[in-house]
């Protein structure tokens, strides 16, 4: 079946402007991951859901940022007031959760704030 | 002391040899590892998953887990030229469904 899905690939966009990132885990997983990498780093965690509840948005960075699942598809992360530190890869992955723990991750959304 | 912890590298082998990748864990509670390849400007892409003591063969790669000394290593057999990547170590963290990335091994097979 097909994998992760992100869109945009890529998103340049300006200093103090709203995004949007989108996420289409795999049919059936109900376990839904937002990273984000900066140039030449590791994987930082910002938020996961279990369905559409959200138990750990512990990585989120600030307030600027917040995400939301529909159901146990699409999810968005929101990036509000976009600062030029926020320029990183934004990574999806997903998992079936309760019976395998196996992320799969998409393709990413790079974005880049000028 | 960082949670997951991997050597960041370069580690150069010859085509043909045994690559060696390692990472250490603080949680000693973890009980799901992972193993990621990641080439230059594309996503992770899982290589293979552990879960119990002792080692786990997939083809090339065989990934070994020691939960009492807390340490997961991923070895490549007959590295090839196109197993130059990072690879990261992940751990899933108890009672959770999140997991800890390490910041990866950069790995160069020379031709």
């Amino acid at each position: 079946g097909a994998g992760v899905s992100q869109s945009p690939s890529n998103k340049v966009t300006e200093k103090g402007k709203d995004v949007e990132l989108r996420c289409d885990p795999i049919s059936g997983h109900t376990a839904l991951y937002w990273y984000r990498q900066r140039l030449g780093q590791g994987l930082e965690f910002l938020i996961y859901f279990q369905g559409n509840s959200a138990p750990d948005k512990s990585g989120l960075p600030s307030d600027r940022f917040s995400a939301e699942r529909t159901g146990e598809s699409v999810s968005t992360l929101t990036i509000q007031r976009t600062q030029q530190e926020d320029s990183a890869v934004y990574l999806c992955a997903s998992s079936l959760g309760t019976l395998t723990y196996e992320q799969y991750f998409g393709p990413g959304t790079r974005l880049t704030v000028t | 002391q960082k949670e997951v912890e991997q050597n960041s590298g370069p580690l150069s082998v010859p085509e043909g040899a045994i690559a060696s990748l390692n990472c250490t864990y603080s949680d000693r509670g973890s009980q799901s590892f992972f193993w990621y390849r990641q080439y230059s400007g594309k996503s992770p892409e899982l290589i293979m998953s552990i879960y119990s003591n002792g080692d786990k063969e997939d083809g090339r790669f065989t990934a070994q887990l020691n939960k009492a000394s807390q340490y997961v290593s991923l070895l490549i057999r007959d590295s090839q030229p196109s197993d130059s990547a990072t690879y990261l170590c992940a751990v899933r963290r108890t009672g959770t469904y999140k997991y800890i990335f390490g910041t990866g091994t950069r790995l160069k097979v020379l031709a």
